[in-house]
């Protein structure tokens, strides 16, 4: 069946380090692919998606590409920032009615 | 309002008392889905309405669990009998499209914990 794995946390940073989370799947077809975030005592909200094969999905520094030689789906921004500081999840939609999320991966950016 | 609402936040049963969360998507959201998210995992997915029509149950773990959608908006999920493995934060989320590929709006979820 259809599945994402994304690595375990907690991550923790310092300000301004480089990011990456990783994220690989496992699908039939061709899923469309998305990070949610949580940030704290906040509902989960869309950050980025990517619908086909090496698209690159960005927002607020963050990108991801959609890489299906390798089913991942890899998260990363350049310079974290304290307000970074949140849970995110790897998500992938592949049938008619319901997107599949990952664990989560908790990350806490020091100052 | 302009987002998703659940009610309640928090709600503390007893083992076998039965429950009610209720869930107010965005006006004119056309799909909405239940999650149940256990501590530190990521949310698994219960069940989808497309208006009032519930077309996938696929998700809700035993016959103790029901969603309704009457009217297309307002969606309630009673869990009957509750157990302590039910303790959960239920998410409630909507869509515009009728499909799942497009963004989900969520709410804040509702913590359920049965003692």
């Amino acid at each position: 069946g259809n599945s994402v794995t994304q690595m375990e946390g907690p991550v923790t940073l310092s300000e301004e380090a480089f990011l990456t989370i990783n994220c690989t799947y496992t699908a039939t077809g061709y899923p469309s692919l998305f990070w949610y975030v949580q940030y704290p005592g906040e509902g989960l909200q869309l950050l980025l998606k990517a619908t086909k094969a090496d698209d690159k999905g960005s927002n607020k520094g963050f990108e991801a590409t959609y890489r299906k030689e390798t089913t991942s789906f890899h998260l990363e921004k350049g310079s974290v920032q304290v307000s970074d500081s949140a849970v995110y999840f790897c998500a992938l939609y592949s049938s008619a009615s319901k997107i599949i999320f990952g664990s989560g991966t908790r990350l806490s950016i020091r100052p | 309002g302009a987002g998703v609402s659940q009610s309640p936040r928090y709600k503390v049963a007893k083992r076998g008392q039965d429950v009610a969360l209720r869930c107010d998507p965005i006006s004119g959201h056309v799909s909405l889905f239940w999650y149940q998210q256990a501590l530190g995992q990521g949310p698994e997915f219960l069940t989808y309405f497309q208006n009032e029509a519930q077309l996938d149950k696929s998700g809700l773990p035993s016959d103790r669990f029901f969603a309704e959608r009457p009217e297309g908006s307002v969606s309630t999920l009673k869990i009957q009998r509750t157990q302590q493995e039910d303790s959960a934060v239920y998410l409630c989320a909507s869509s515009f499209t009728t499909s799942g590929a497009g963004e989900l709006f969520f709410g804040e979820g509702s913590r359920l914990t049965v003692l």
